[in-house]
């Protein structure tokens, strides 16, 4: 299996702007994460999915953060319009819910706003 | 909520010795707990996984215990080596796989050659 895959690796996009990051899964996991990693705050959890319905979303910092999962096999983060603050490293990850849960992390997008 | 403290923040130490990086969280209700290692500017390796049965787990030059009554666990690095800096994150999992995991800081860690 290739692993998680994300898309784009890096972003550049000016404040306003709207920005979309994309995630495949492993195929067979039933779970799906969005994170977000800057110095400050660590790792933080922004949402995630069970069997494509979002369960929590109440780490996504505002209004101006979107995600949706269509089908088992995609994701996007939508943001819009971008603040520079957003400016950070998210990673995507996804797990097998009635295994060992074991969440296997994408190779992230690093996101700047200026 | 759960909070994880790892200690300590960031270490050096010289290449061959052996080391202890500590995990502490507050809510022991967890299925299991992960151990990642970053390199970076790169994503998260899991390194070992502890179910909430289990007291500790290998993997190679790595073992991971857990103590989940007292909301600790630790990763033992033997005979480590320059490729072993990182830095090493601890995620305890409260949902089985089907919650959010909750990260530590993380312990830098640099090994001298």
């Amino acid at each position: 299996d290739a692993g998680v895959i994300q898309s784009p690796r890096h972003e550049v996009t000016e404040m306003g702007q709207e920005v979309t990051l994309r995630c495949k899964p492993i195929s067979g996991h039933n779970s799906l994460f969005w994170y977000r990693q800057t110095m400050m705050r660590g790792l933080e959890l922004l949402i995630y999915f069970n069997n494509n319905v979002p369960i929590d979303d109440s780490g996504m910092p505002e209004d101006r953060f979107s995600a949706k999962m269509p089908n088992a096999s995609f994701s996007t983060l939508k943001i819009q319009p971008s603040e520079p603050r957003d400016s950070a490293v998210y990673f995507c990850a996804s797990s097998f819910r009635s295994g060992l849960g074991e969440q296997y992390f994408g190779p992230g997008t690093r996101l700047t706003v200026t | 909520k759960q909070e994880v403290t790892q200690i300590p923040a960031a270490l050096s130490v010289p290449e061959g010795e052996n080391l202890v990086l500590n995990c502490s969280f507050t809510d022991s209700a967890i299925y299991n707990l992960q151990w990642f290692r970053q390199d970076p500017g790169k994503g998260l390796t899991s390194l070992l996984l502890i179910q909430s049965s289990q007291r500790e787990q290998t993997s190679g030059r790595l073992n991971a215990s857990l103590d989940k009554s007292s909301g600790r666990s630790t990763l033992y690095i033997a005979a480590s080596q320059p490729g072993d800096s990182a830095t090493y994150l601890c995620a305890p999992d409260s949902g089985g796989g089907a919650d959010g995991l909750t990260f530590g800081k993380g312990t830098h860690l640099i090994i001298q050659p």
